[in-house]
């Protein structure tokens, strides 16, 4: 298993440009994520779903859009990126919404915007 | 809304110079109290979980309590190896809920 996989590792992009940040899992698992880690702020929560189908907000959604078609993908949309967006960008997955608590992250994925 | 603080920020330890770092929290319904360890340029890995005050859960060299309103990890002569930062977190329904983390440096 490769767990949980993220695309691209790095990322520069221009005010205003739009991007998605990939993000597949091979373990089956019902609920993913999308956390922000910013330096002394820790990781904060941009999107999660429970099931194929279906996505909520987490703690700081605005700037960002995902959507979930099938239960291995979770892609992260910036519809218009700002230098705010600068970050490292994790996503996550566990076997349901019953074990949220218990993440396997992926890599990461660093993006710079100018 | 949940808050999470970790104490301290960033700690250097010589090794077998035993520790301990503190997690405080405030939620308003506690489903879990999860503790992860953080390389550098890696994602957070999966460390302990704890549900009520008095548990305890043991890996190694580490050691995780639970208060009501607060969590310990205790690192018991640790080893180079060890050093890394450690976050705890918090659970309210489907989110969870990270403190900013102790960074964890030992020396050989």
């Amino acid at each position: 298993n490769a767990g949980v996989t993220q695309t691209p590792k790095f990322q520069v992009l221009k005010t205003g440009q739009s991007m998605t940040l990939q993000c597949a899992q091979d373990m089956n698992h019902e609920y993913m994520s999308w956390y922000r880690q910013d330096p002394g702020m820790g990781l904060r929560l941009i999107h999660y779903s429970v099931g194929a189908g279906i996505t909520d907000q987490g703690e700081v959604p605005n700037g960002y859009n995902v959507s979930r078609s099938t239960t291995e993908d979770f892609p992260l949309r910036l519809l218009s990126a700002a230098p705010s967006q600068t970050s490292v960008y994790f996503c996550a997955s566990t076997e349901g919404a019953g074990k949220t608590g218990e993440l396997f992250f992926g890599e990461g994925s660093r993006l710079t915007v100018l | 809304e949940d808050q999470v603080t970790q104490s301290p920020e960033a700690l250097r330890l010589q090794e077998g110079e035993s520790s301990s770092l503190n997690c405080s929290y405030t939620v308003s319904g506690l489903r879990g109290l999860f503790w992860y360890r953080q390389d550098p340029g890696k994602g957070p890995e999966f460390l302990f979980t704890l549900y009520s005050a008095g548990e305890e859960k043991e890996k190694e060299r580490l050691k995780a309590t639970l208060t009501k309103k607060e969590s310990f990890l205790h690192i018991t002569a640790p080893k180079p190896e060890d050093s890394a930062t450690y976050l705890c977190a918090v659970r309210n329904d489907y989110k969870l809920s990270f403190g900013a983390g102790t960074t964890v440096t030992v020396r050989a």
